[in-house]
């Protein structure tokens, strides 16, 4: 299957900083990706539809202010936690569908681990 | 808005054994896509097998199955022969299809905890 790469795998920031993290299409380009966030045993949430050269679409409750997405390129989305606190630690993960013809099937990153102490 | 529920929080069944894990969703669309990921403890997602909905045959890939009941929105996910490997957190999932004004994203149930025992 088509490959995402994501980075970092995990990150320690201290609380009131930002933290940028970066998903890639390595062998697909990508115009929409998605951000998913997941608490600990619990399930994957959406939180906004990343659009190459547009901007983002955000789930509702999800603050815009908050997490930052840029898609700047047909194989890059990037999220930035801003002014991170603690209750914004957890899983991220990103996904996207591969090229036109594989639209209908969604190919995930490893996730990032955020940890805000 | 669609919704998707895992019932089964926790299931353990012996090595080599069948299991079936249960999923319902409700939706007022009519052409959908279902998908079990898997995610094992290293948390990469990791898809098994999708599903379309207007396809009346049900998929399967190697050991893994489903039965796709659209009438009654149920897509339960049958594992033949587990294996150790197979030990993971499942997760059911529903996305529409992409259109013209872009792709959704996945909407997940719970996640059905799957232990295959030695």
């Amino acid at each position: 299957g088509a490959v995402v790469s994501q980075h970092p795998s995990w990150v320690i920031c201290k609380s009131g900083t930002s933290v940028k993290i970066e998903c890639r299409s390595l062998d697909f380009q990508a115009t929409t990706m998605f951000w998913y966030r997941q608490f600990p045993k619990q399930s994957l949430m959406l939180m906004a539809t990343s659009n190459e050269g547009s901007k983002a679409t955000y789930e509702q409750g999800v603050e815009k202010d908050k997490f930052l997405i840029n898609h700047a390129s047909l194989t890059l989305s990037t999220l930035t936690v801003t002014s991170a606190h603690p209750e914004d630690s957890s899983f991220y993960i990103c996904s996207a569908p591969p090229g036109t013809s594989g639209r209908n099937i969604q190919y995930f990153g490893a996730g990032t681990r955020l940890s805000v102490l | 808005a669609q919704t998707v529920t895992q019932s089964q929080p926790e299931m353990s069944v012996q090595e080599a054994e069948t299991v079936t894990l249960s999923c319902t969703y409700d939706t007022s669309e009519s052409n959908y896509y279902l998908f079990w990921y898997k995610q094992p403890p290293s948390r990469q997602m990791i898809l098994v097998i999708r599903q379309e909905a207007y396809k009346q045959q049900n998929a399967t890939e190697n050991r893994f199955s489903v039965n796709f009941q659209k009438a009654a929105k149920s897509f339960s996910l049958k594992i033949s022969d587990s294996q150790l490997g197979d030990t993971a957190m499942y997760f059911c999932a529903f996305m529409t299809p992409y259109s013209g004004g872009g792709a959704d994203g996945l909407t997940f149930g719970k996640g059905t905890h799957l232990i295959i025992q030695p």
